[in-house]
Protein backbone atom coordinates (compact mmCIF):
# COMPACT_ATOMS: atom_id res chain seq x y z
CA UNK A 1 0.00 0.00 0.00
CA UNK A 2 1.05 3.49 -0.95
CA UNK A 3 2.09 5.37 2.09
CA UNK A 4 2.54 9.31 1.57
CA UNK A 5 4.34 11.03 4.69
CA UNK A 6 4.64 14.53 5.31
CA UNK A 7 6.76 16.55 7.94
CA UNK A 8 6.29 18.51 10.01
CA UNK A 9 2.25 17.92 10.32
CA UNK A 10 2.35 21.74 12.39
CA UNK A 11 5.11 24.15 11.34
CA UNK A 12 5.53 27.88 13.16
CA UNK A 13 7.16 30.09 10.86
CA UNK A 14 8.65 33.35 11.73
CA UNK A 15 8.38 35.90 8.83
CA UNK A 16 11.88 36.33 6.74
CA UNK A 17 13.21 32.98 7.44
CA UNK A 18 13.36 30.11 5.44
CA UNK A 19 11.82 26.51 5.89
CA UNK A 20 11.58 23.24 4.55
CA UNK A 21 8.49 20.97 3.94
CA UNK A 22 8.80 17.28 3.38
CA UNK A 23 7.04 14.78 1.65
CA UNK A 24 8.19 10.61 1.16
CA UNK A 25 6.35 8.31 -0.21
CA UNK A 26 6.49 4.47 -0.13
CA UNK A 27 6.64 3.14 -4.07
CA UNK A 28 7.95 4.18 -7.32
CA UNK A 29 6.00 7.06 -8.59
CA UNK A 30 7.76 10.31 -10.84
CA UNK A 31 4.52 12.25 -10.48
CA UNK A 32 3.97 14.24 -7.45
CA UNK A 33 1.56 17.17 -6.67
CA UNK A 34 1.59 20.12 -4.25
CA UNK A 35 -1.58 21.50 -3.58
CA UNK A 36 -2.66 24.66 -0.63
CA UNK A 37 -5.05 24.54 1.71
CA UNK A 38 -6.78 27.92 3.31
CA UNK A 39 -9.31 26.78 6.43
CA UNK A 40 -13.23 26.18 4.89
CA UNK A 41 -12.04 26.78 1.32
CA UNK A 42 -10.93 23.73 -1.49
CA UNK A 43 -7.77 23.20 -2.85
CA UNK A 44 -5.23 25.35 -5.23
CA UNK A 45 -2.83 23.62 -6.93
CA UNK A 46 0.92 24.45 -6.20
CA UNK A 47 3.10 22.85 -8.67
CA UNK A 48 3.31 19.52 -10.96
CA UNK A 49 6.41 17.46 -10.65
CA UNK A 50 6.81 14.95 -13.18
CA UNK A 51 10.04 13.70 -13.21
CA UNK A 52 13.27 13.25 -11.22
CA UNK A 53 15.43 16.19 -10.81
CA UNK A 54 12.59 18.25 -11.44
CA UNK A 55 12.37 21.61 -9.42
CA UNK A 56 9.50 24.34 -9.36
CA UNK A 57 9.69 27.70 -8.33
CA UNK A 58 6.79 30.26 -7.99
CA UNK A 59 7.26 33.98 -5.88
CA UNK A 60 8.46 32.87 -2.72
CA UNK A 61 7.33 28.86 -2.80
CA UNK A 62 9.99 26.13 -4.35
CA UNK A 63 9.04 22.30 -5.05
CA UNK A 64 11.33 19.48 -5.91
CA UNK A 65 11.36 16.08 -6.44
CA UNK A 66 13.98 13.03 -5.90
CA UNK A 67 12.48 10.07 -7.45
CA UNK A 68 15.07 7.98 -6.34
CA UNK A 69 15.10 8.75 -2.31
CA UNK A 70 10.97 8.80 -3.33
CA UNK A 71 11.21 12.57 -1.46
CA UNK A 72 9.73 15.66 -2.33
CA UNK A 73 10.52 19.27 -0.55
CA UNK A 74 8.41 22.57 -0.48
CA UNK A 75 10.89 25.30 0.38
CA UNK A 76 9.34 28.63 1.66
CA UNK A 77 11.55 31.19 1.20
CA UNK A 78 11.33 35.12 3.42
CA UNK A 79 7.80 34.02 5.29
CA UNK A 80 4.56 36.24 5.09
CA UNK A 81 1.82 35.94 6.72
CA UNK A 82 0.24 35.05 3.23
CA UNK A 83 1.77 31.85 3.34
CA UNK A 84 -0.44 30.43 6.34
CA UNK A 85 -2.51 27.59 5.16
CA UNK A 86 -2.21 23.98 4.72
CA UNK A 87 -0.16 22.44 2.19
CA UNK A 88 -0.41 19.26 0.90
CA UNK A 89 2.10 16.72 -1.28
CA UNK A 90 0.18 14.12 -3.23
CA UNK A 91 1.51 11.03 -5.25
CA UNK A 92 0.04 9.80 -8.25
CA UNK A 93 -0.46 5.95 -8.23
CA UNK A 94 -1.69 4.90 -11.73
CA UNK A 95 -0.85 7.75 -14.57
CA UNK A 96 -4.37 8.17 -14.68
CA UNK A 97 -4.38 11.10 -11.62
CA UNK A 98 -5.51 9.35 -9.15
CA UNK A 99 -3.65 10.83 -6.11
CA UNK A 100 -2.91 9.82 -2.44
CA UNK A 101 -2.06 12.82 -0.34
CA UNK A 102 -0.41 12.95 2.45
CA UNK A 103 -1.80 14.33 5.70
CA UNK A 104 -1.24 17.64 5.35
CA UNK A 105 1.44 20.54 6.72
CA UNK A 106 -0.39 23.39 8.50
CA UNK A 107 1.87 26.48 8.63
CA UNK A 108 0.98 29.80 10.80
CA UNK A 109 3.04 32.72 10.03
CA UNK A 110 3.82 35.18 12.75
CA UNK A 111 5.51 38.41 12.79
CA UNK B 1 -13.72 31.12 -16.61
CA UNK B 2 -16.14 29.29 -14.09
CA UNK B 3 -14.73 26.75 -11.90
CA UNK B 4 -15.68 23.53 -10.49
CA UNK B 5 -18.72 23.79 -8.79
CA UNK B 6 -20.49 21.61 -6.21
CA UNK B 7 -23.89 21.65 -4.45
CA UNK B 8 -25.17 21.66 -1.80
CA UNK B 9 -22.49 23.69 0.06
CA UNK B 10 -23.82 21.93 3.02
CA UNK B 11 -25.98 18.73 4.02
CA UNK B 12 -26.99 17.95 6.87
CA UNK B 13 -28.95 14.70 6.77
CA UNK B 14 -30.37 11.63 9.61
CA UNK B 15 -28.95 8.24 9.49
CA UNK B 16 -29.88 6.24 7.28
CA UNK B 17 -31.03 8.62 4.45
CA UNK B 18 -30.55 9.07 0.94
CA UNK B 19 -27.98 11.69 -0.65
CA UNK B 20 -26.97 13.15 -3.94
CA UNK B 21 -23.92 15.06 -4.10
CA UNK B 22 -23.49 17.16 -7.38
CA UNK B 23 -20.77 18.00 -9.35
CA UNK B 24 -20.18 20.58 -12.25
CA UNK B 25 -16.81 20.08 -13.57
CA UNK B 26 -15.03 22.62 -15.80
CA UNK B 27 -16.05 22.99 -19.56
CA UNK B 28 -14.36 20.77 -21.54
CA UNK B 29 -12.84 18.98 -19.12
CA UNK B 30 -12.81 14.99 -19.63
CA UNK B 31 -11.36 13.75 -16.66
CA UNK B 32 -13.57 13.95 -13.40
CA UNK B 33 -12.50 12.63 -9.83
CA UNK B 34 -14.48 12.61 -6.57
CA UNK B 35 -12.21 12.60 -3.16
CA UNK B 36 -13.51 12.42 0.36
CA UNK B 37 -12.02 14.69 3.22
CA UNK B 38 -12.38 14.01 6.92
CA UNK B 39 -11.51 16.44 9.64
CA UNK B 40 -7.45 16.93 9.55
CA UNK B 41 -6.66 14.78 6.75
CA UNK B 42 -5.92 14.59 3.52
CA UNK B 43 -8.00 14.05 0.42
CA UNK B 44 -8.89 10.21 0.06
CA UNK B 45 -9.69 8.97 -3.72
CA UNK B 46 -13.12 8.01 -4.31
CA UNK B 47 -13.68 7.17 -7.81
CA UNK B 48 -12.72 8.39 -11.39
CA UNK B 49 -14.53 8.89 -14.37
CA UNK B 50 -12.82 9.92 -18.15
CA UNK B 51 -16.31 10.47 -19.85
CA UNK B 52 -18.67 8.79 -19.13
CA UNK B 53 -17.29 5.88 -17.70
CA UNK B 54 -15.83 5.48 -14.30
CA UNK B 55 -12.41 4.08 -14.71
CA UNK B 56 -11.33 3.56 -11.61
CA UNK B 57 -14.05 3.09 -8.69
CA UNK B 58 -11.78 1.35 -6.15
CA UNK B 59 -12.05 3.99 -3.55
CA UNK B 60 -15.71 3.70 -3.00
CA UNK B 61 -15.79 2.75 0.48
CA UNK B 62 -19.05 0.02 0.20
CA UNK B 63 -21.90 -0.63 -1.91
CA UNK B 64 -23.91 2.49 -0.27
CA UNK B 65 -21.45 4.50 -2.56
CA UNK B 66 -22.30 4.87 -5.80
CA UNK B 67 -21.71 7.70 -8.98
CA UNK B 68 -22.36 8.26 -12.43
CA UNK B 69 -21.89 11.22 -14.90
CA UNK B 70 -24.39 9.85 -17.37
CA UNK B 71 -23.65 12.69 -20.16
CA UNK B 72 -19.94 13.47 -19.77
CA UNK B 73 -20.19 16.28 -18.13
CA UNK B 74 -22.00 16.66 -14.38
CA UNK B 75 -21.64 13.88 -12.26
CA UNK B 76 -23.31 12.59 -8.93
CA UNK B 77 -22.13 11.13 -5.56
CA UNK B 78 -24.56 9.04 -4.19
CA UNK B 79 -24.69 7.79 -1.09
CA UNK B 80 -27.54 5.52 0.80
CA UNK B 81 -27.96 4.53 4.11
CA UNK B 82 -26.14 7.10 5.46
CA UNK B 83 -23.97 6.70 8.82
CA UNK B 84 -22.19 8.78 10.85
CA UNK B 85 -19.05 7.99 9.72
CA UNK B 86 -19.88 9.52 5.86
CA UNK B 87 -19.79 12.80 7.51
CA UNK B 88 -16.85 14.63 5.62
CA UNK B 89 -15.88 16.68 3.19
CA UNK B 90 -16.58 15.93 -0.38
CA UNK B 91 -14.60 17.20 -3.11
CA UNK B 92 -14.87 16.98 -7.05
CA UNK B 93 -11.77 17.52 -8.94
CA UNK B 94 -11.78 18.30 -13.14
CA UNK B 95 -8.89 17.74 -15.74
CA UNK B 96 -8.76 18.16 -18.99
CA UNK B 97 -7.70 14.65 -19.94
CA UNK B 98 -6.96 11.97 -17.27
CA UNK B 99 -3.38 11.72 -16.75
CA UNK B 100 -0.20 13.04 -14.30
CA UNK B 101 0.35 15.89 -16.59
CA UNK B 102 -2.86 17.60 -16.15
CA UNK B 103 -3.17 19.07 -13.08
CA UNK B 104 -6.91 18.60 -11.03
CA UNK B 105 -8.89 22.14 -10.37
CA UNK B 106 -10.63 21.30 -7.09
CA UNK B 107 -14.05 22.25 -6.72
CA UNK B 108 -15.09 24.08 -2.79
CA UNK B 109 -16.68 20.81 -1.50
CA UNK B 110 -19.96 19.81 0.24
CA UNK B 111 -19.59 19.39 3.38
CA UNK B 112 -21.45 16.33 4.84
CA UNK B 113 -22.95 16.16 8.54
CA UNK B 114 -24.89 12.52 9.47
CA UNK B 115 -26.81 13.23 12.66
Amino acid sequence: ELKVEQNPLFLSMQEGKNYTIYCNYSTTSDRLYWYRQDPGKSLESLFVLLSNGAVKQEGRLMASLDTKARLSTLHITAAVHDLSATYFCAVDTDSWGKLQFGAGTQVVVTP
Amino acid sequence: GAGVSQTPSNKVTEKGKYVELRCDPISGHTALYWYRQSLGQGPEFLIYFQGTGAADDSGLPNDRFFAVRPEGSVSTLKIQRTERGDSAVYLCASSFSGGPAYEQYFGPGTRLTVT
